[in-house]
């Protein structure tokens, strides 16, 4: 079983301020690293699918970064806002993908 | 949003009764999977299935077994419903290779077992 850690476990920041995650991965077989964001009483919805070392991906103000060799993905957020306030999930996928593995997610929560 | 139902949407259930949660697509996808949600562990794989009859187990299987006699249902049965499996069970839905995997979520089925 493959172990997929994020850190911090919940972050609190005001309106405007930038942040980012971590999340850490094994870095054997790897084959994909998923971003999610999932809002309260909601489903996860895909942020980032990302596969090759080195990719940087870009929706709005949220980004995210990948190195397969070390294992681990940021994720960055510039100007955070109150309706970026969810739990964003990464999962690793390992080689032939059809497991899928989660991390236990970070917390963000945006004061106005 | 992907066609993805799952019901029913909330089941009250007692200890050692057997449950079944269906997850329907109309999406077409290949791979489905039953994952829950419990605090600490973000969401944990229980079974997936990557084609008709093809299924394997994820990393908490115990007490669950599933189904897949069409592209589109996939069953997760629970044989002997216990305390320590009410949680928020959620159905996923995939289609490779060309999407690297990227889950479409259903809206989640909230399980409770007294």
């Amino acid at each position: 079983i493959l172990n997929v850690e994020q850190s911090p476990q919940s972050l609190h920041v005001q309106e405007g301020d930038s942040t980012n995650f971590t999340c850490s991965f094994p870095s054997s077989n790897f084959y994909a690293l998923h971003w999610y964001r999932w809002e309260t009483a909601k489903s996860p919805e895909a942020l980032f699918v990302m596969t090759l070392n080195g990719d940087e991906k870009k929706k709005g103000r949220i980004s995210a970064t990948l190195n397969t060799k070390e294992g681990y993905s940021y994720l960055y957020i510039k100007g955070s806002q109150p309706e970026d306030s969810a739990t964003y999930l990464c999962a690793s996928l390992n080689t032939g993908g059809f497991k899928t593995i989660f991390g236990a997610g970070t917390r963000l929560f945006v004061k106005a | 949003d992907a066609g993805i139902t799952q019901s029913p949407r909330h089941k009250v259930t007692e200890t050692g009764t057997p449950v079944t949660l269906r997850c329907h697509q109309t999406e077409n996808h290949r791979y489905m999977y039953w994952y829950r949600q419990d605090p600490g562990h973000g969401l944990r794989l229980i079974h997936y299935s990557y084609g008709v009859k093809d299924t394997d187990k994820g990393e908490v299987s115990d007490g669950y077994s599933v189904s897949r006699s069409k592209t589109e249902d996939f069953l997760l049965t629970l044989e002997s419903a216990t305390s320590s499996q009410t949680s928020v069970y959620f159905c996923a839905i995939s289609e490779p290779p060309g999407t690297d995997y990227e889950q479409y979520f259903g809206p989640g089925t909230r399980l409770t077992v007294t």
